[in-house]
């Protein structure tokens, strides 16, 4: 069957670093998305990753490891504004979206 | 990126009635979805919208209850019929352009209470 795991939540402080992983299972790989979703709000696009190795974007780096089925996303330097849930989605052979139900993630002053 | 609007934002629908959800985009894209999310947990696919043919269902999702409208490549609508408390959900369209890196880009929601 296809498969996510991610911490339910996760709790960091203004101005750290935060790393939330992800394993997977699917069937077929075409690729992993992160997501951030703030309470109330759809989901907005942070990364991708098809190939092996880490992915930076400003402060946000996404990894991908496809033999371990492991992915992790990487904050620095955390706002408050950080404070949201963060979904790792990975594509199947289908190009379908599979959704676990996301990282809650707390930033506190 | 693509722009995305829903319609309406949110309802307070009574139990039995139906009510359908517009999704426009600002350009023409391949791919079109309807997700359903409930308070805290994951999302889950409805359907996929097809151009000019019929959507194509998920497990435990059916036209009779759900059906879906894709009239050209910038809209589509869903229909969530005959409701029950049970379909108070967040109802959400997202859209792909169907090629590398098939990234979805959603739309703002809408938030449906069934009474």
């Amino acid at each position: 069957g296809q498969n996510i795991d991610q911490p339910t939540e996760m709790t960091a402080t203004e101005g750290a670093i935060v790393q939330i992983n992800c394993t997977y299972q699917t069937s077929g790989f075409n690729g992993l998305f992160w997501y951030q979703q703030h309470a109330g709000e759809a989901p907005t696009f942070l990364s991708y990753n098809v190939l092996d190795g880490l992915e930076e974007k400003g402060r946000f780096s996404s990894f991908l490891s496809r033999s371990k089925g492991y992915s992790y996303l990487l904050l620095k330097e955390l706002q408050m504004k950080d404070s949201a849930s963060y979904l790792c989605a990975p594509m199947d052979s289908n190009y379908q979206l599979i959704w676990g139900a996301g990282t809650k993630l707390i930033i506190k002053p | 990126s693509a722009v995305i609007s829903q319609k309406p934002s949110r309802d307070i629908c009574q139990r039995g009635t139906s009510l359908t959800i517009q999704c426009q985009v600002d350009s023409q894209v391949t791919m079109m979805f309807w997700y359903r999310q409930q308070p805290g947990q994951s999302l889950t696919l409805i359907a996929t919208a097809n151009q000019g043919s019929e959507a194509t269902y998920e497990s435990g999702f059916v036209i009779d209850k759900f059906p879906i409208s894709r009239p050209n490549l910038t809209f589509s609508t869903l229909t969530v019929s005959n409701m029950s408390p049970e379909d108070s959900s967040i109802y959400l369209c997202s859209v792909a352009r169907g090629t590398e890196p098939y990234e979805q880009y959603f739309g703002p929601g809408t938030r449906l209470t069934v009474t």
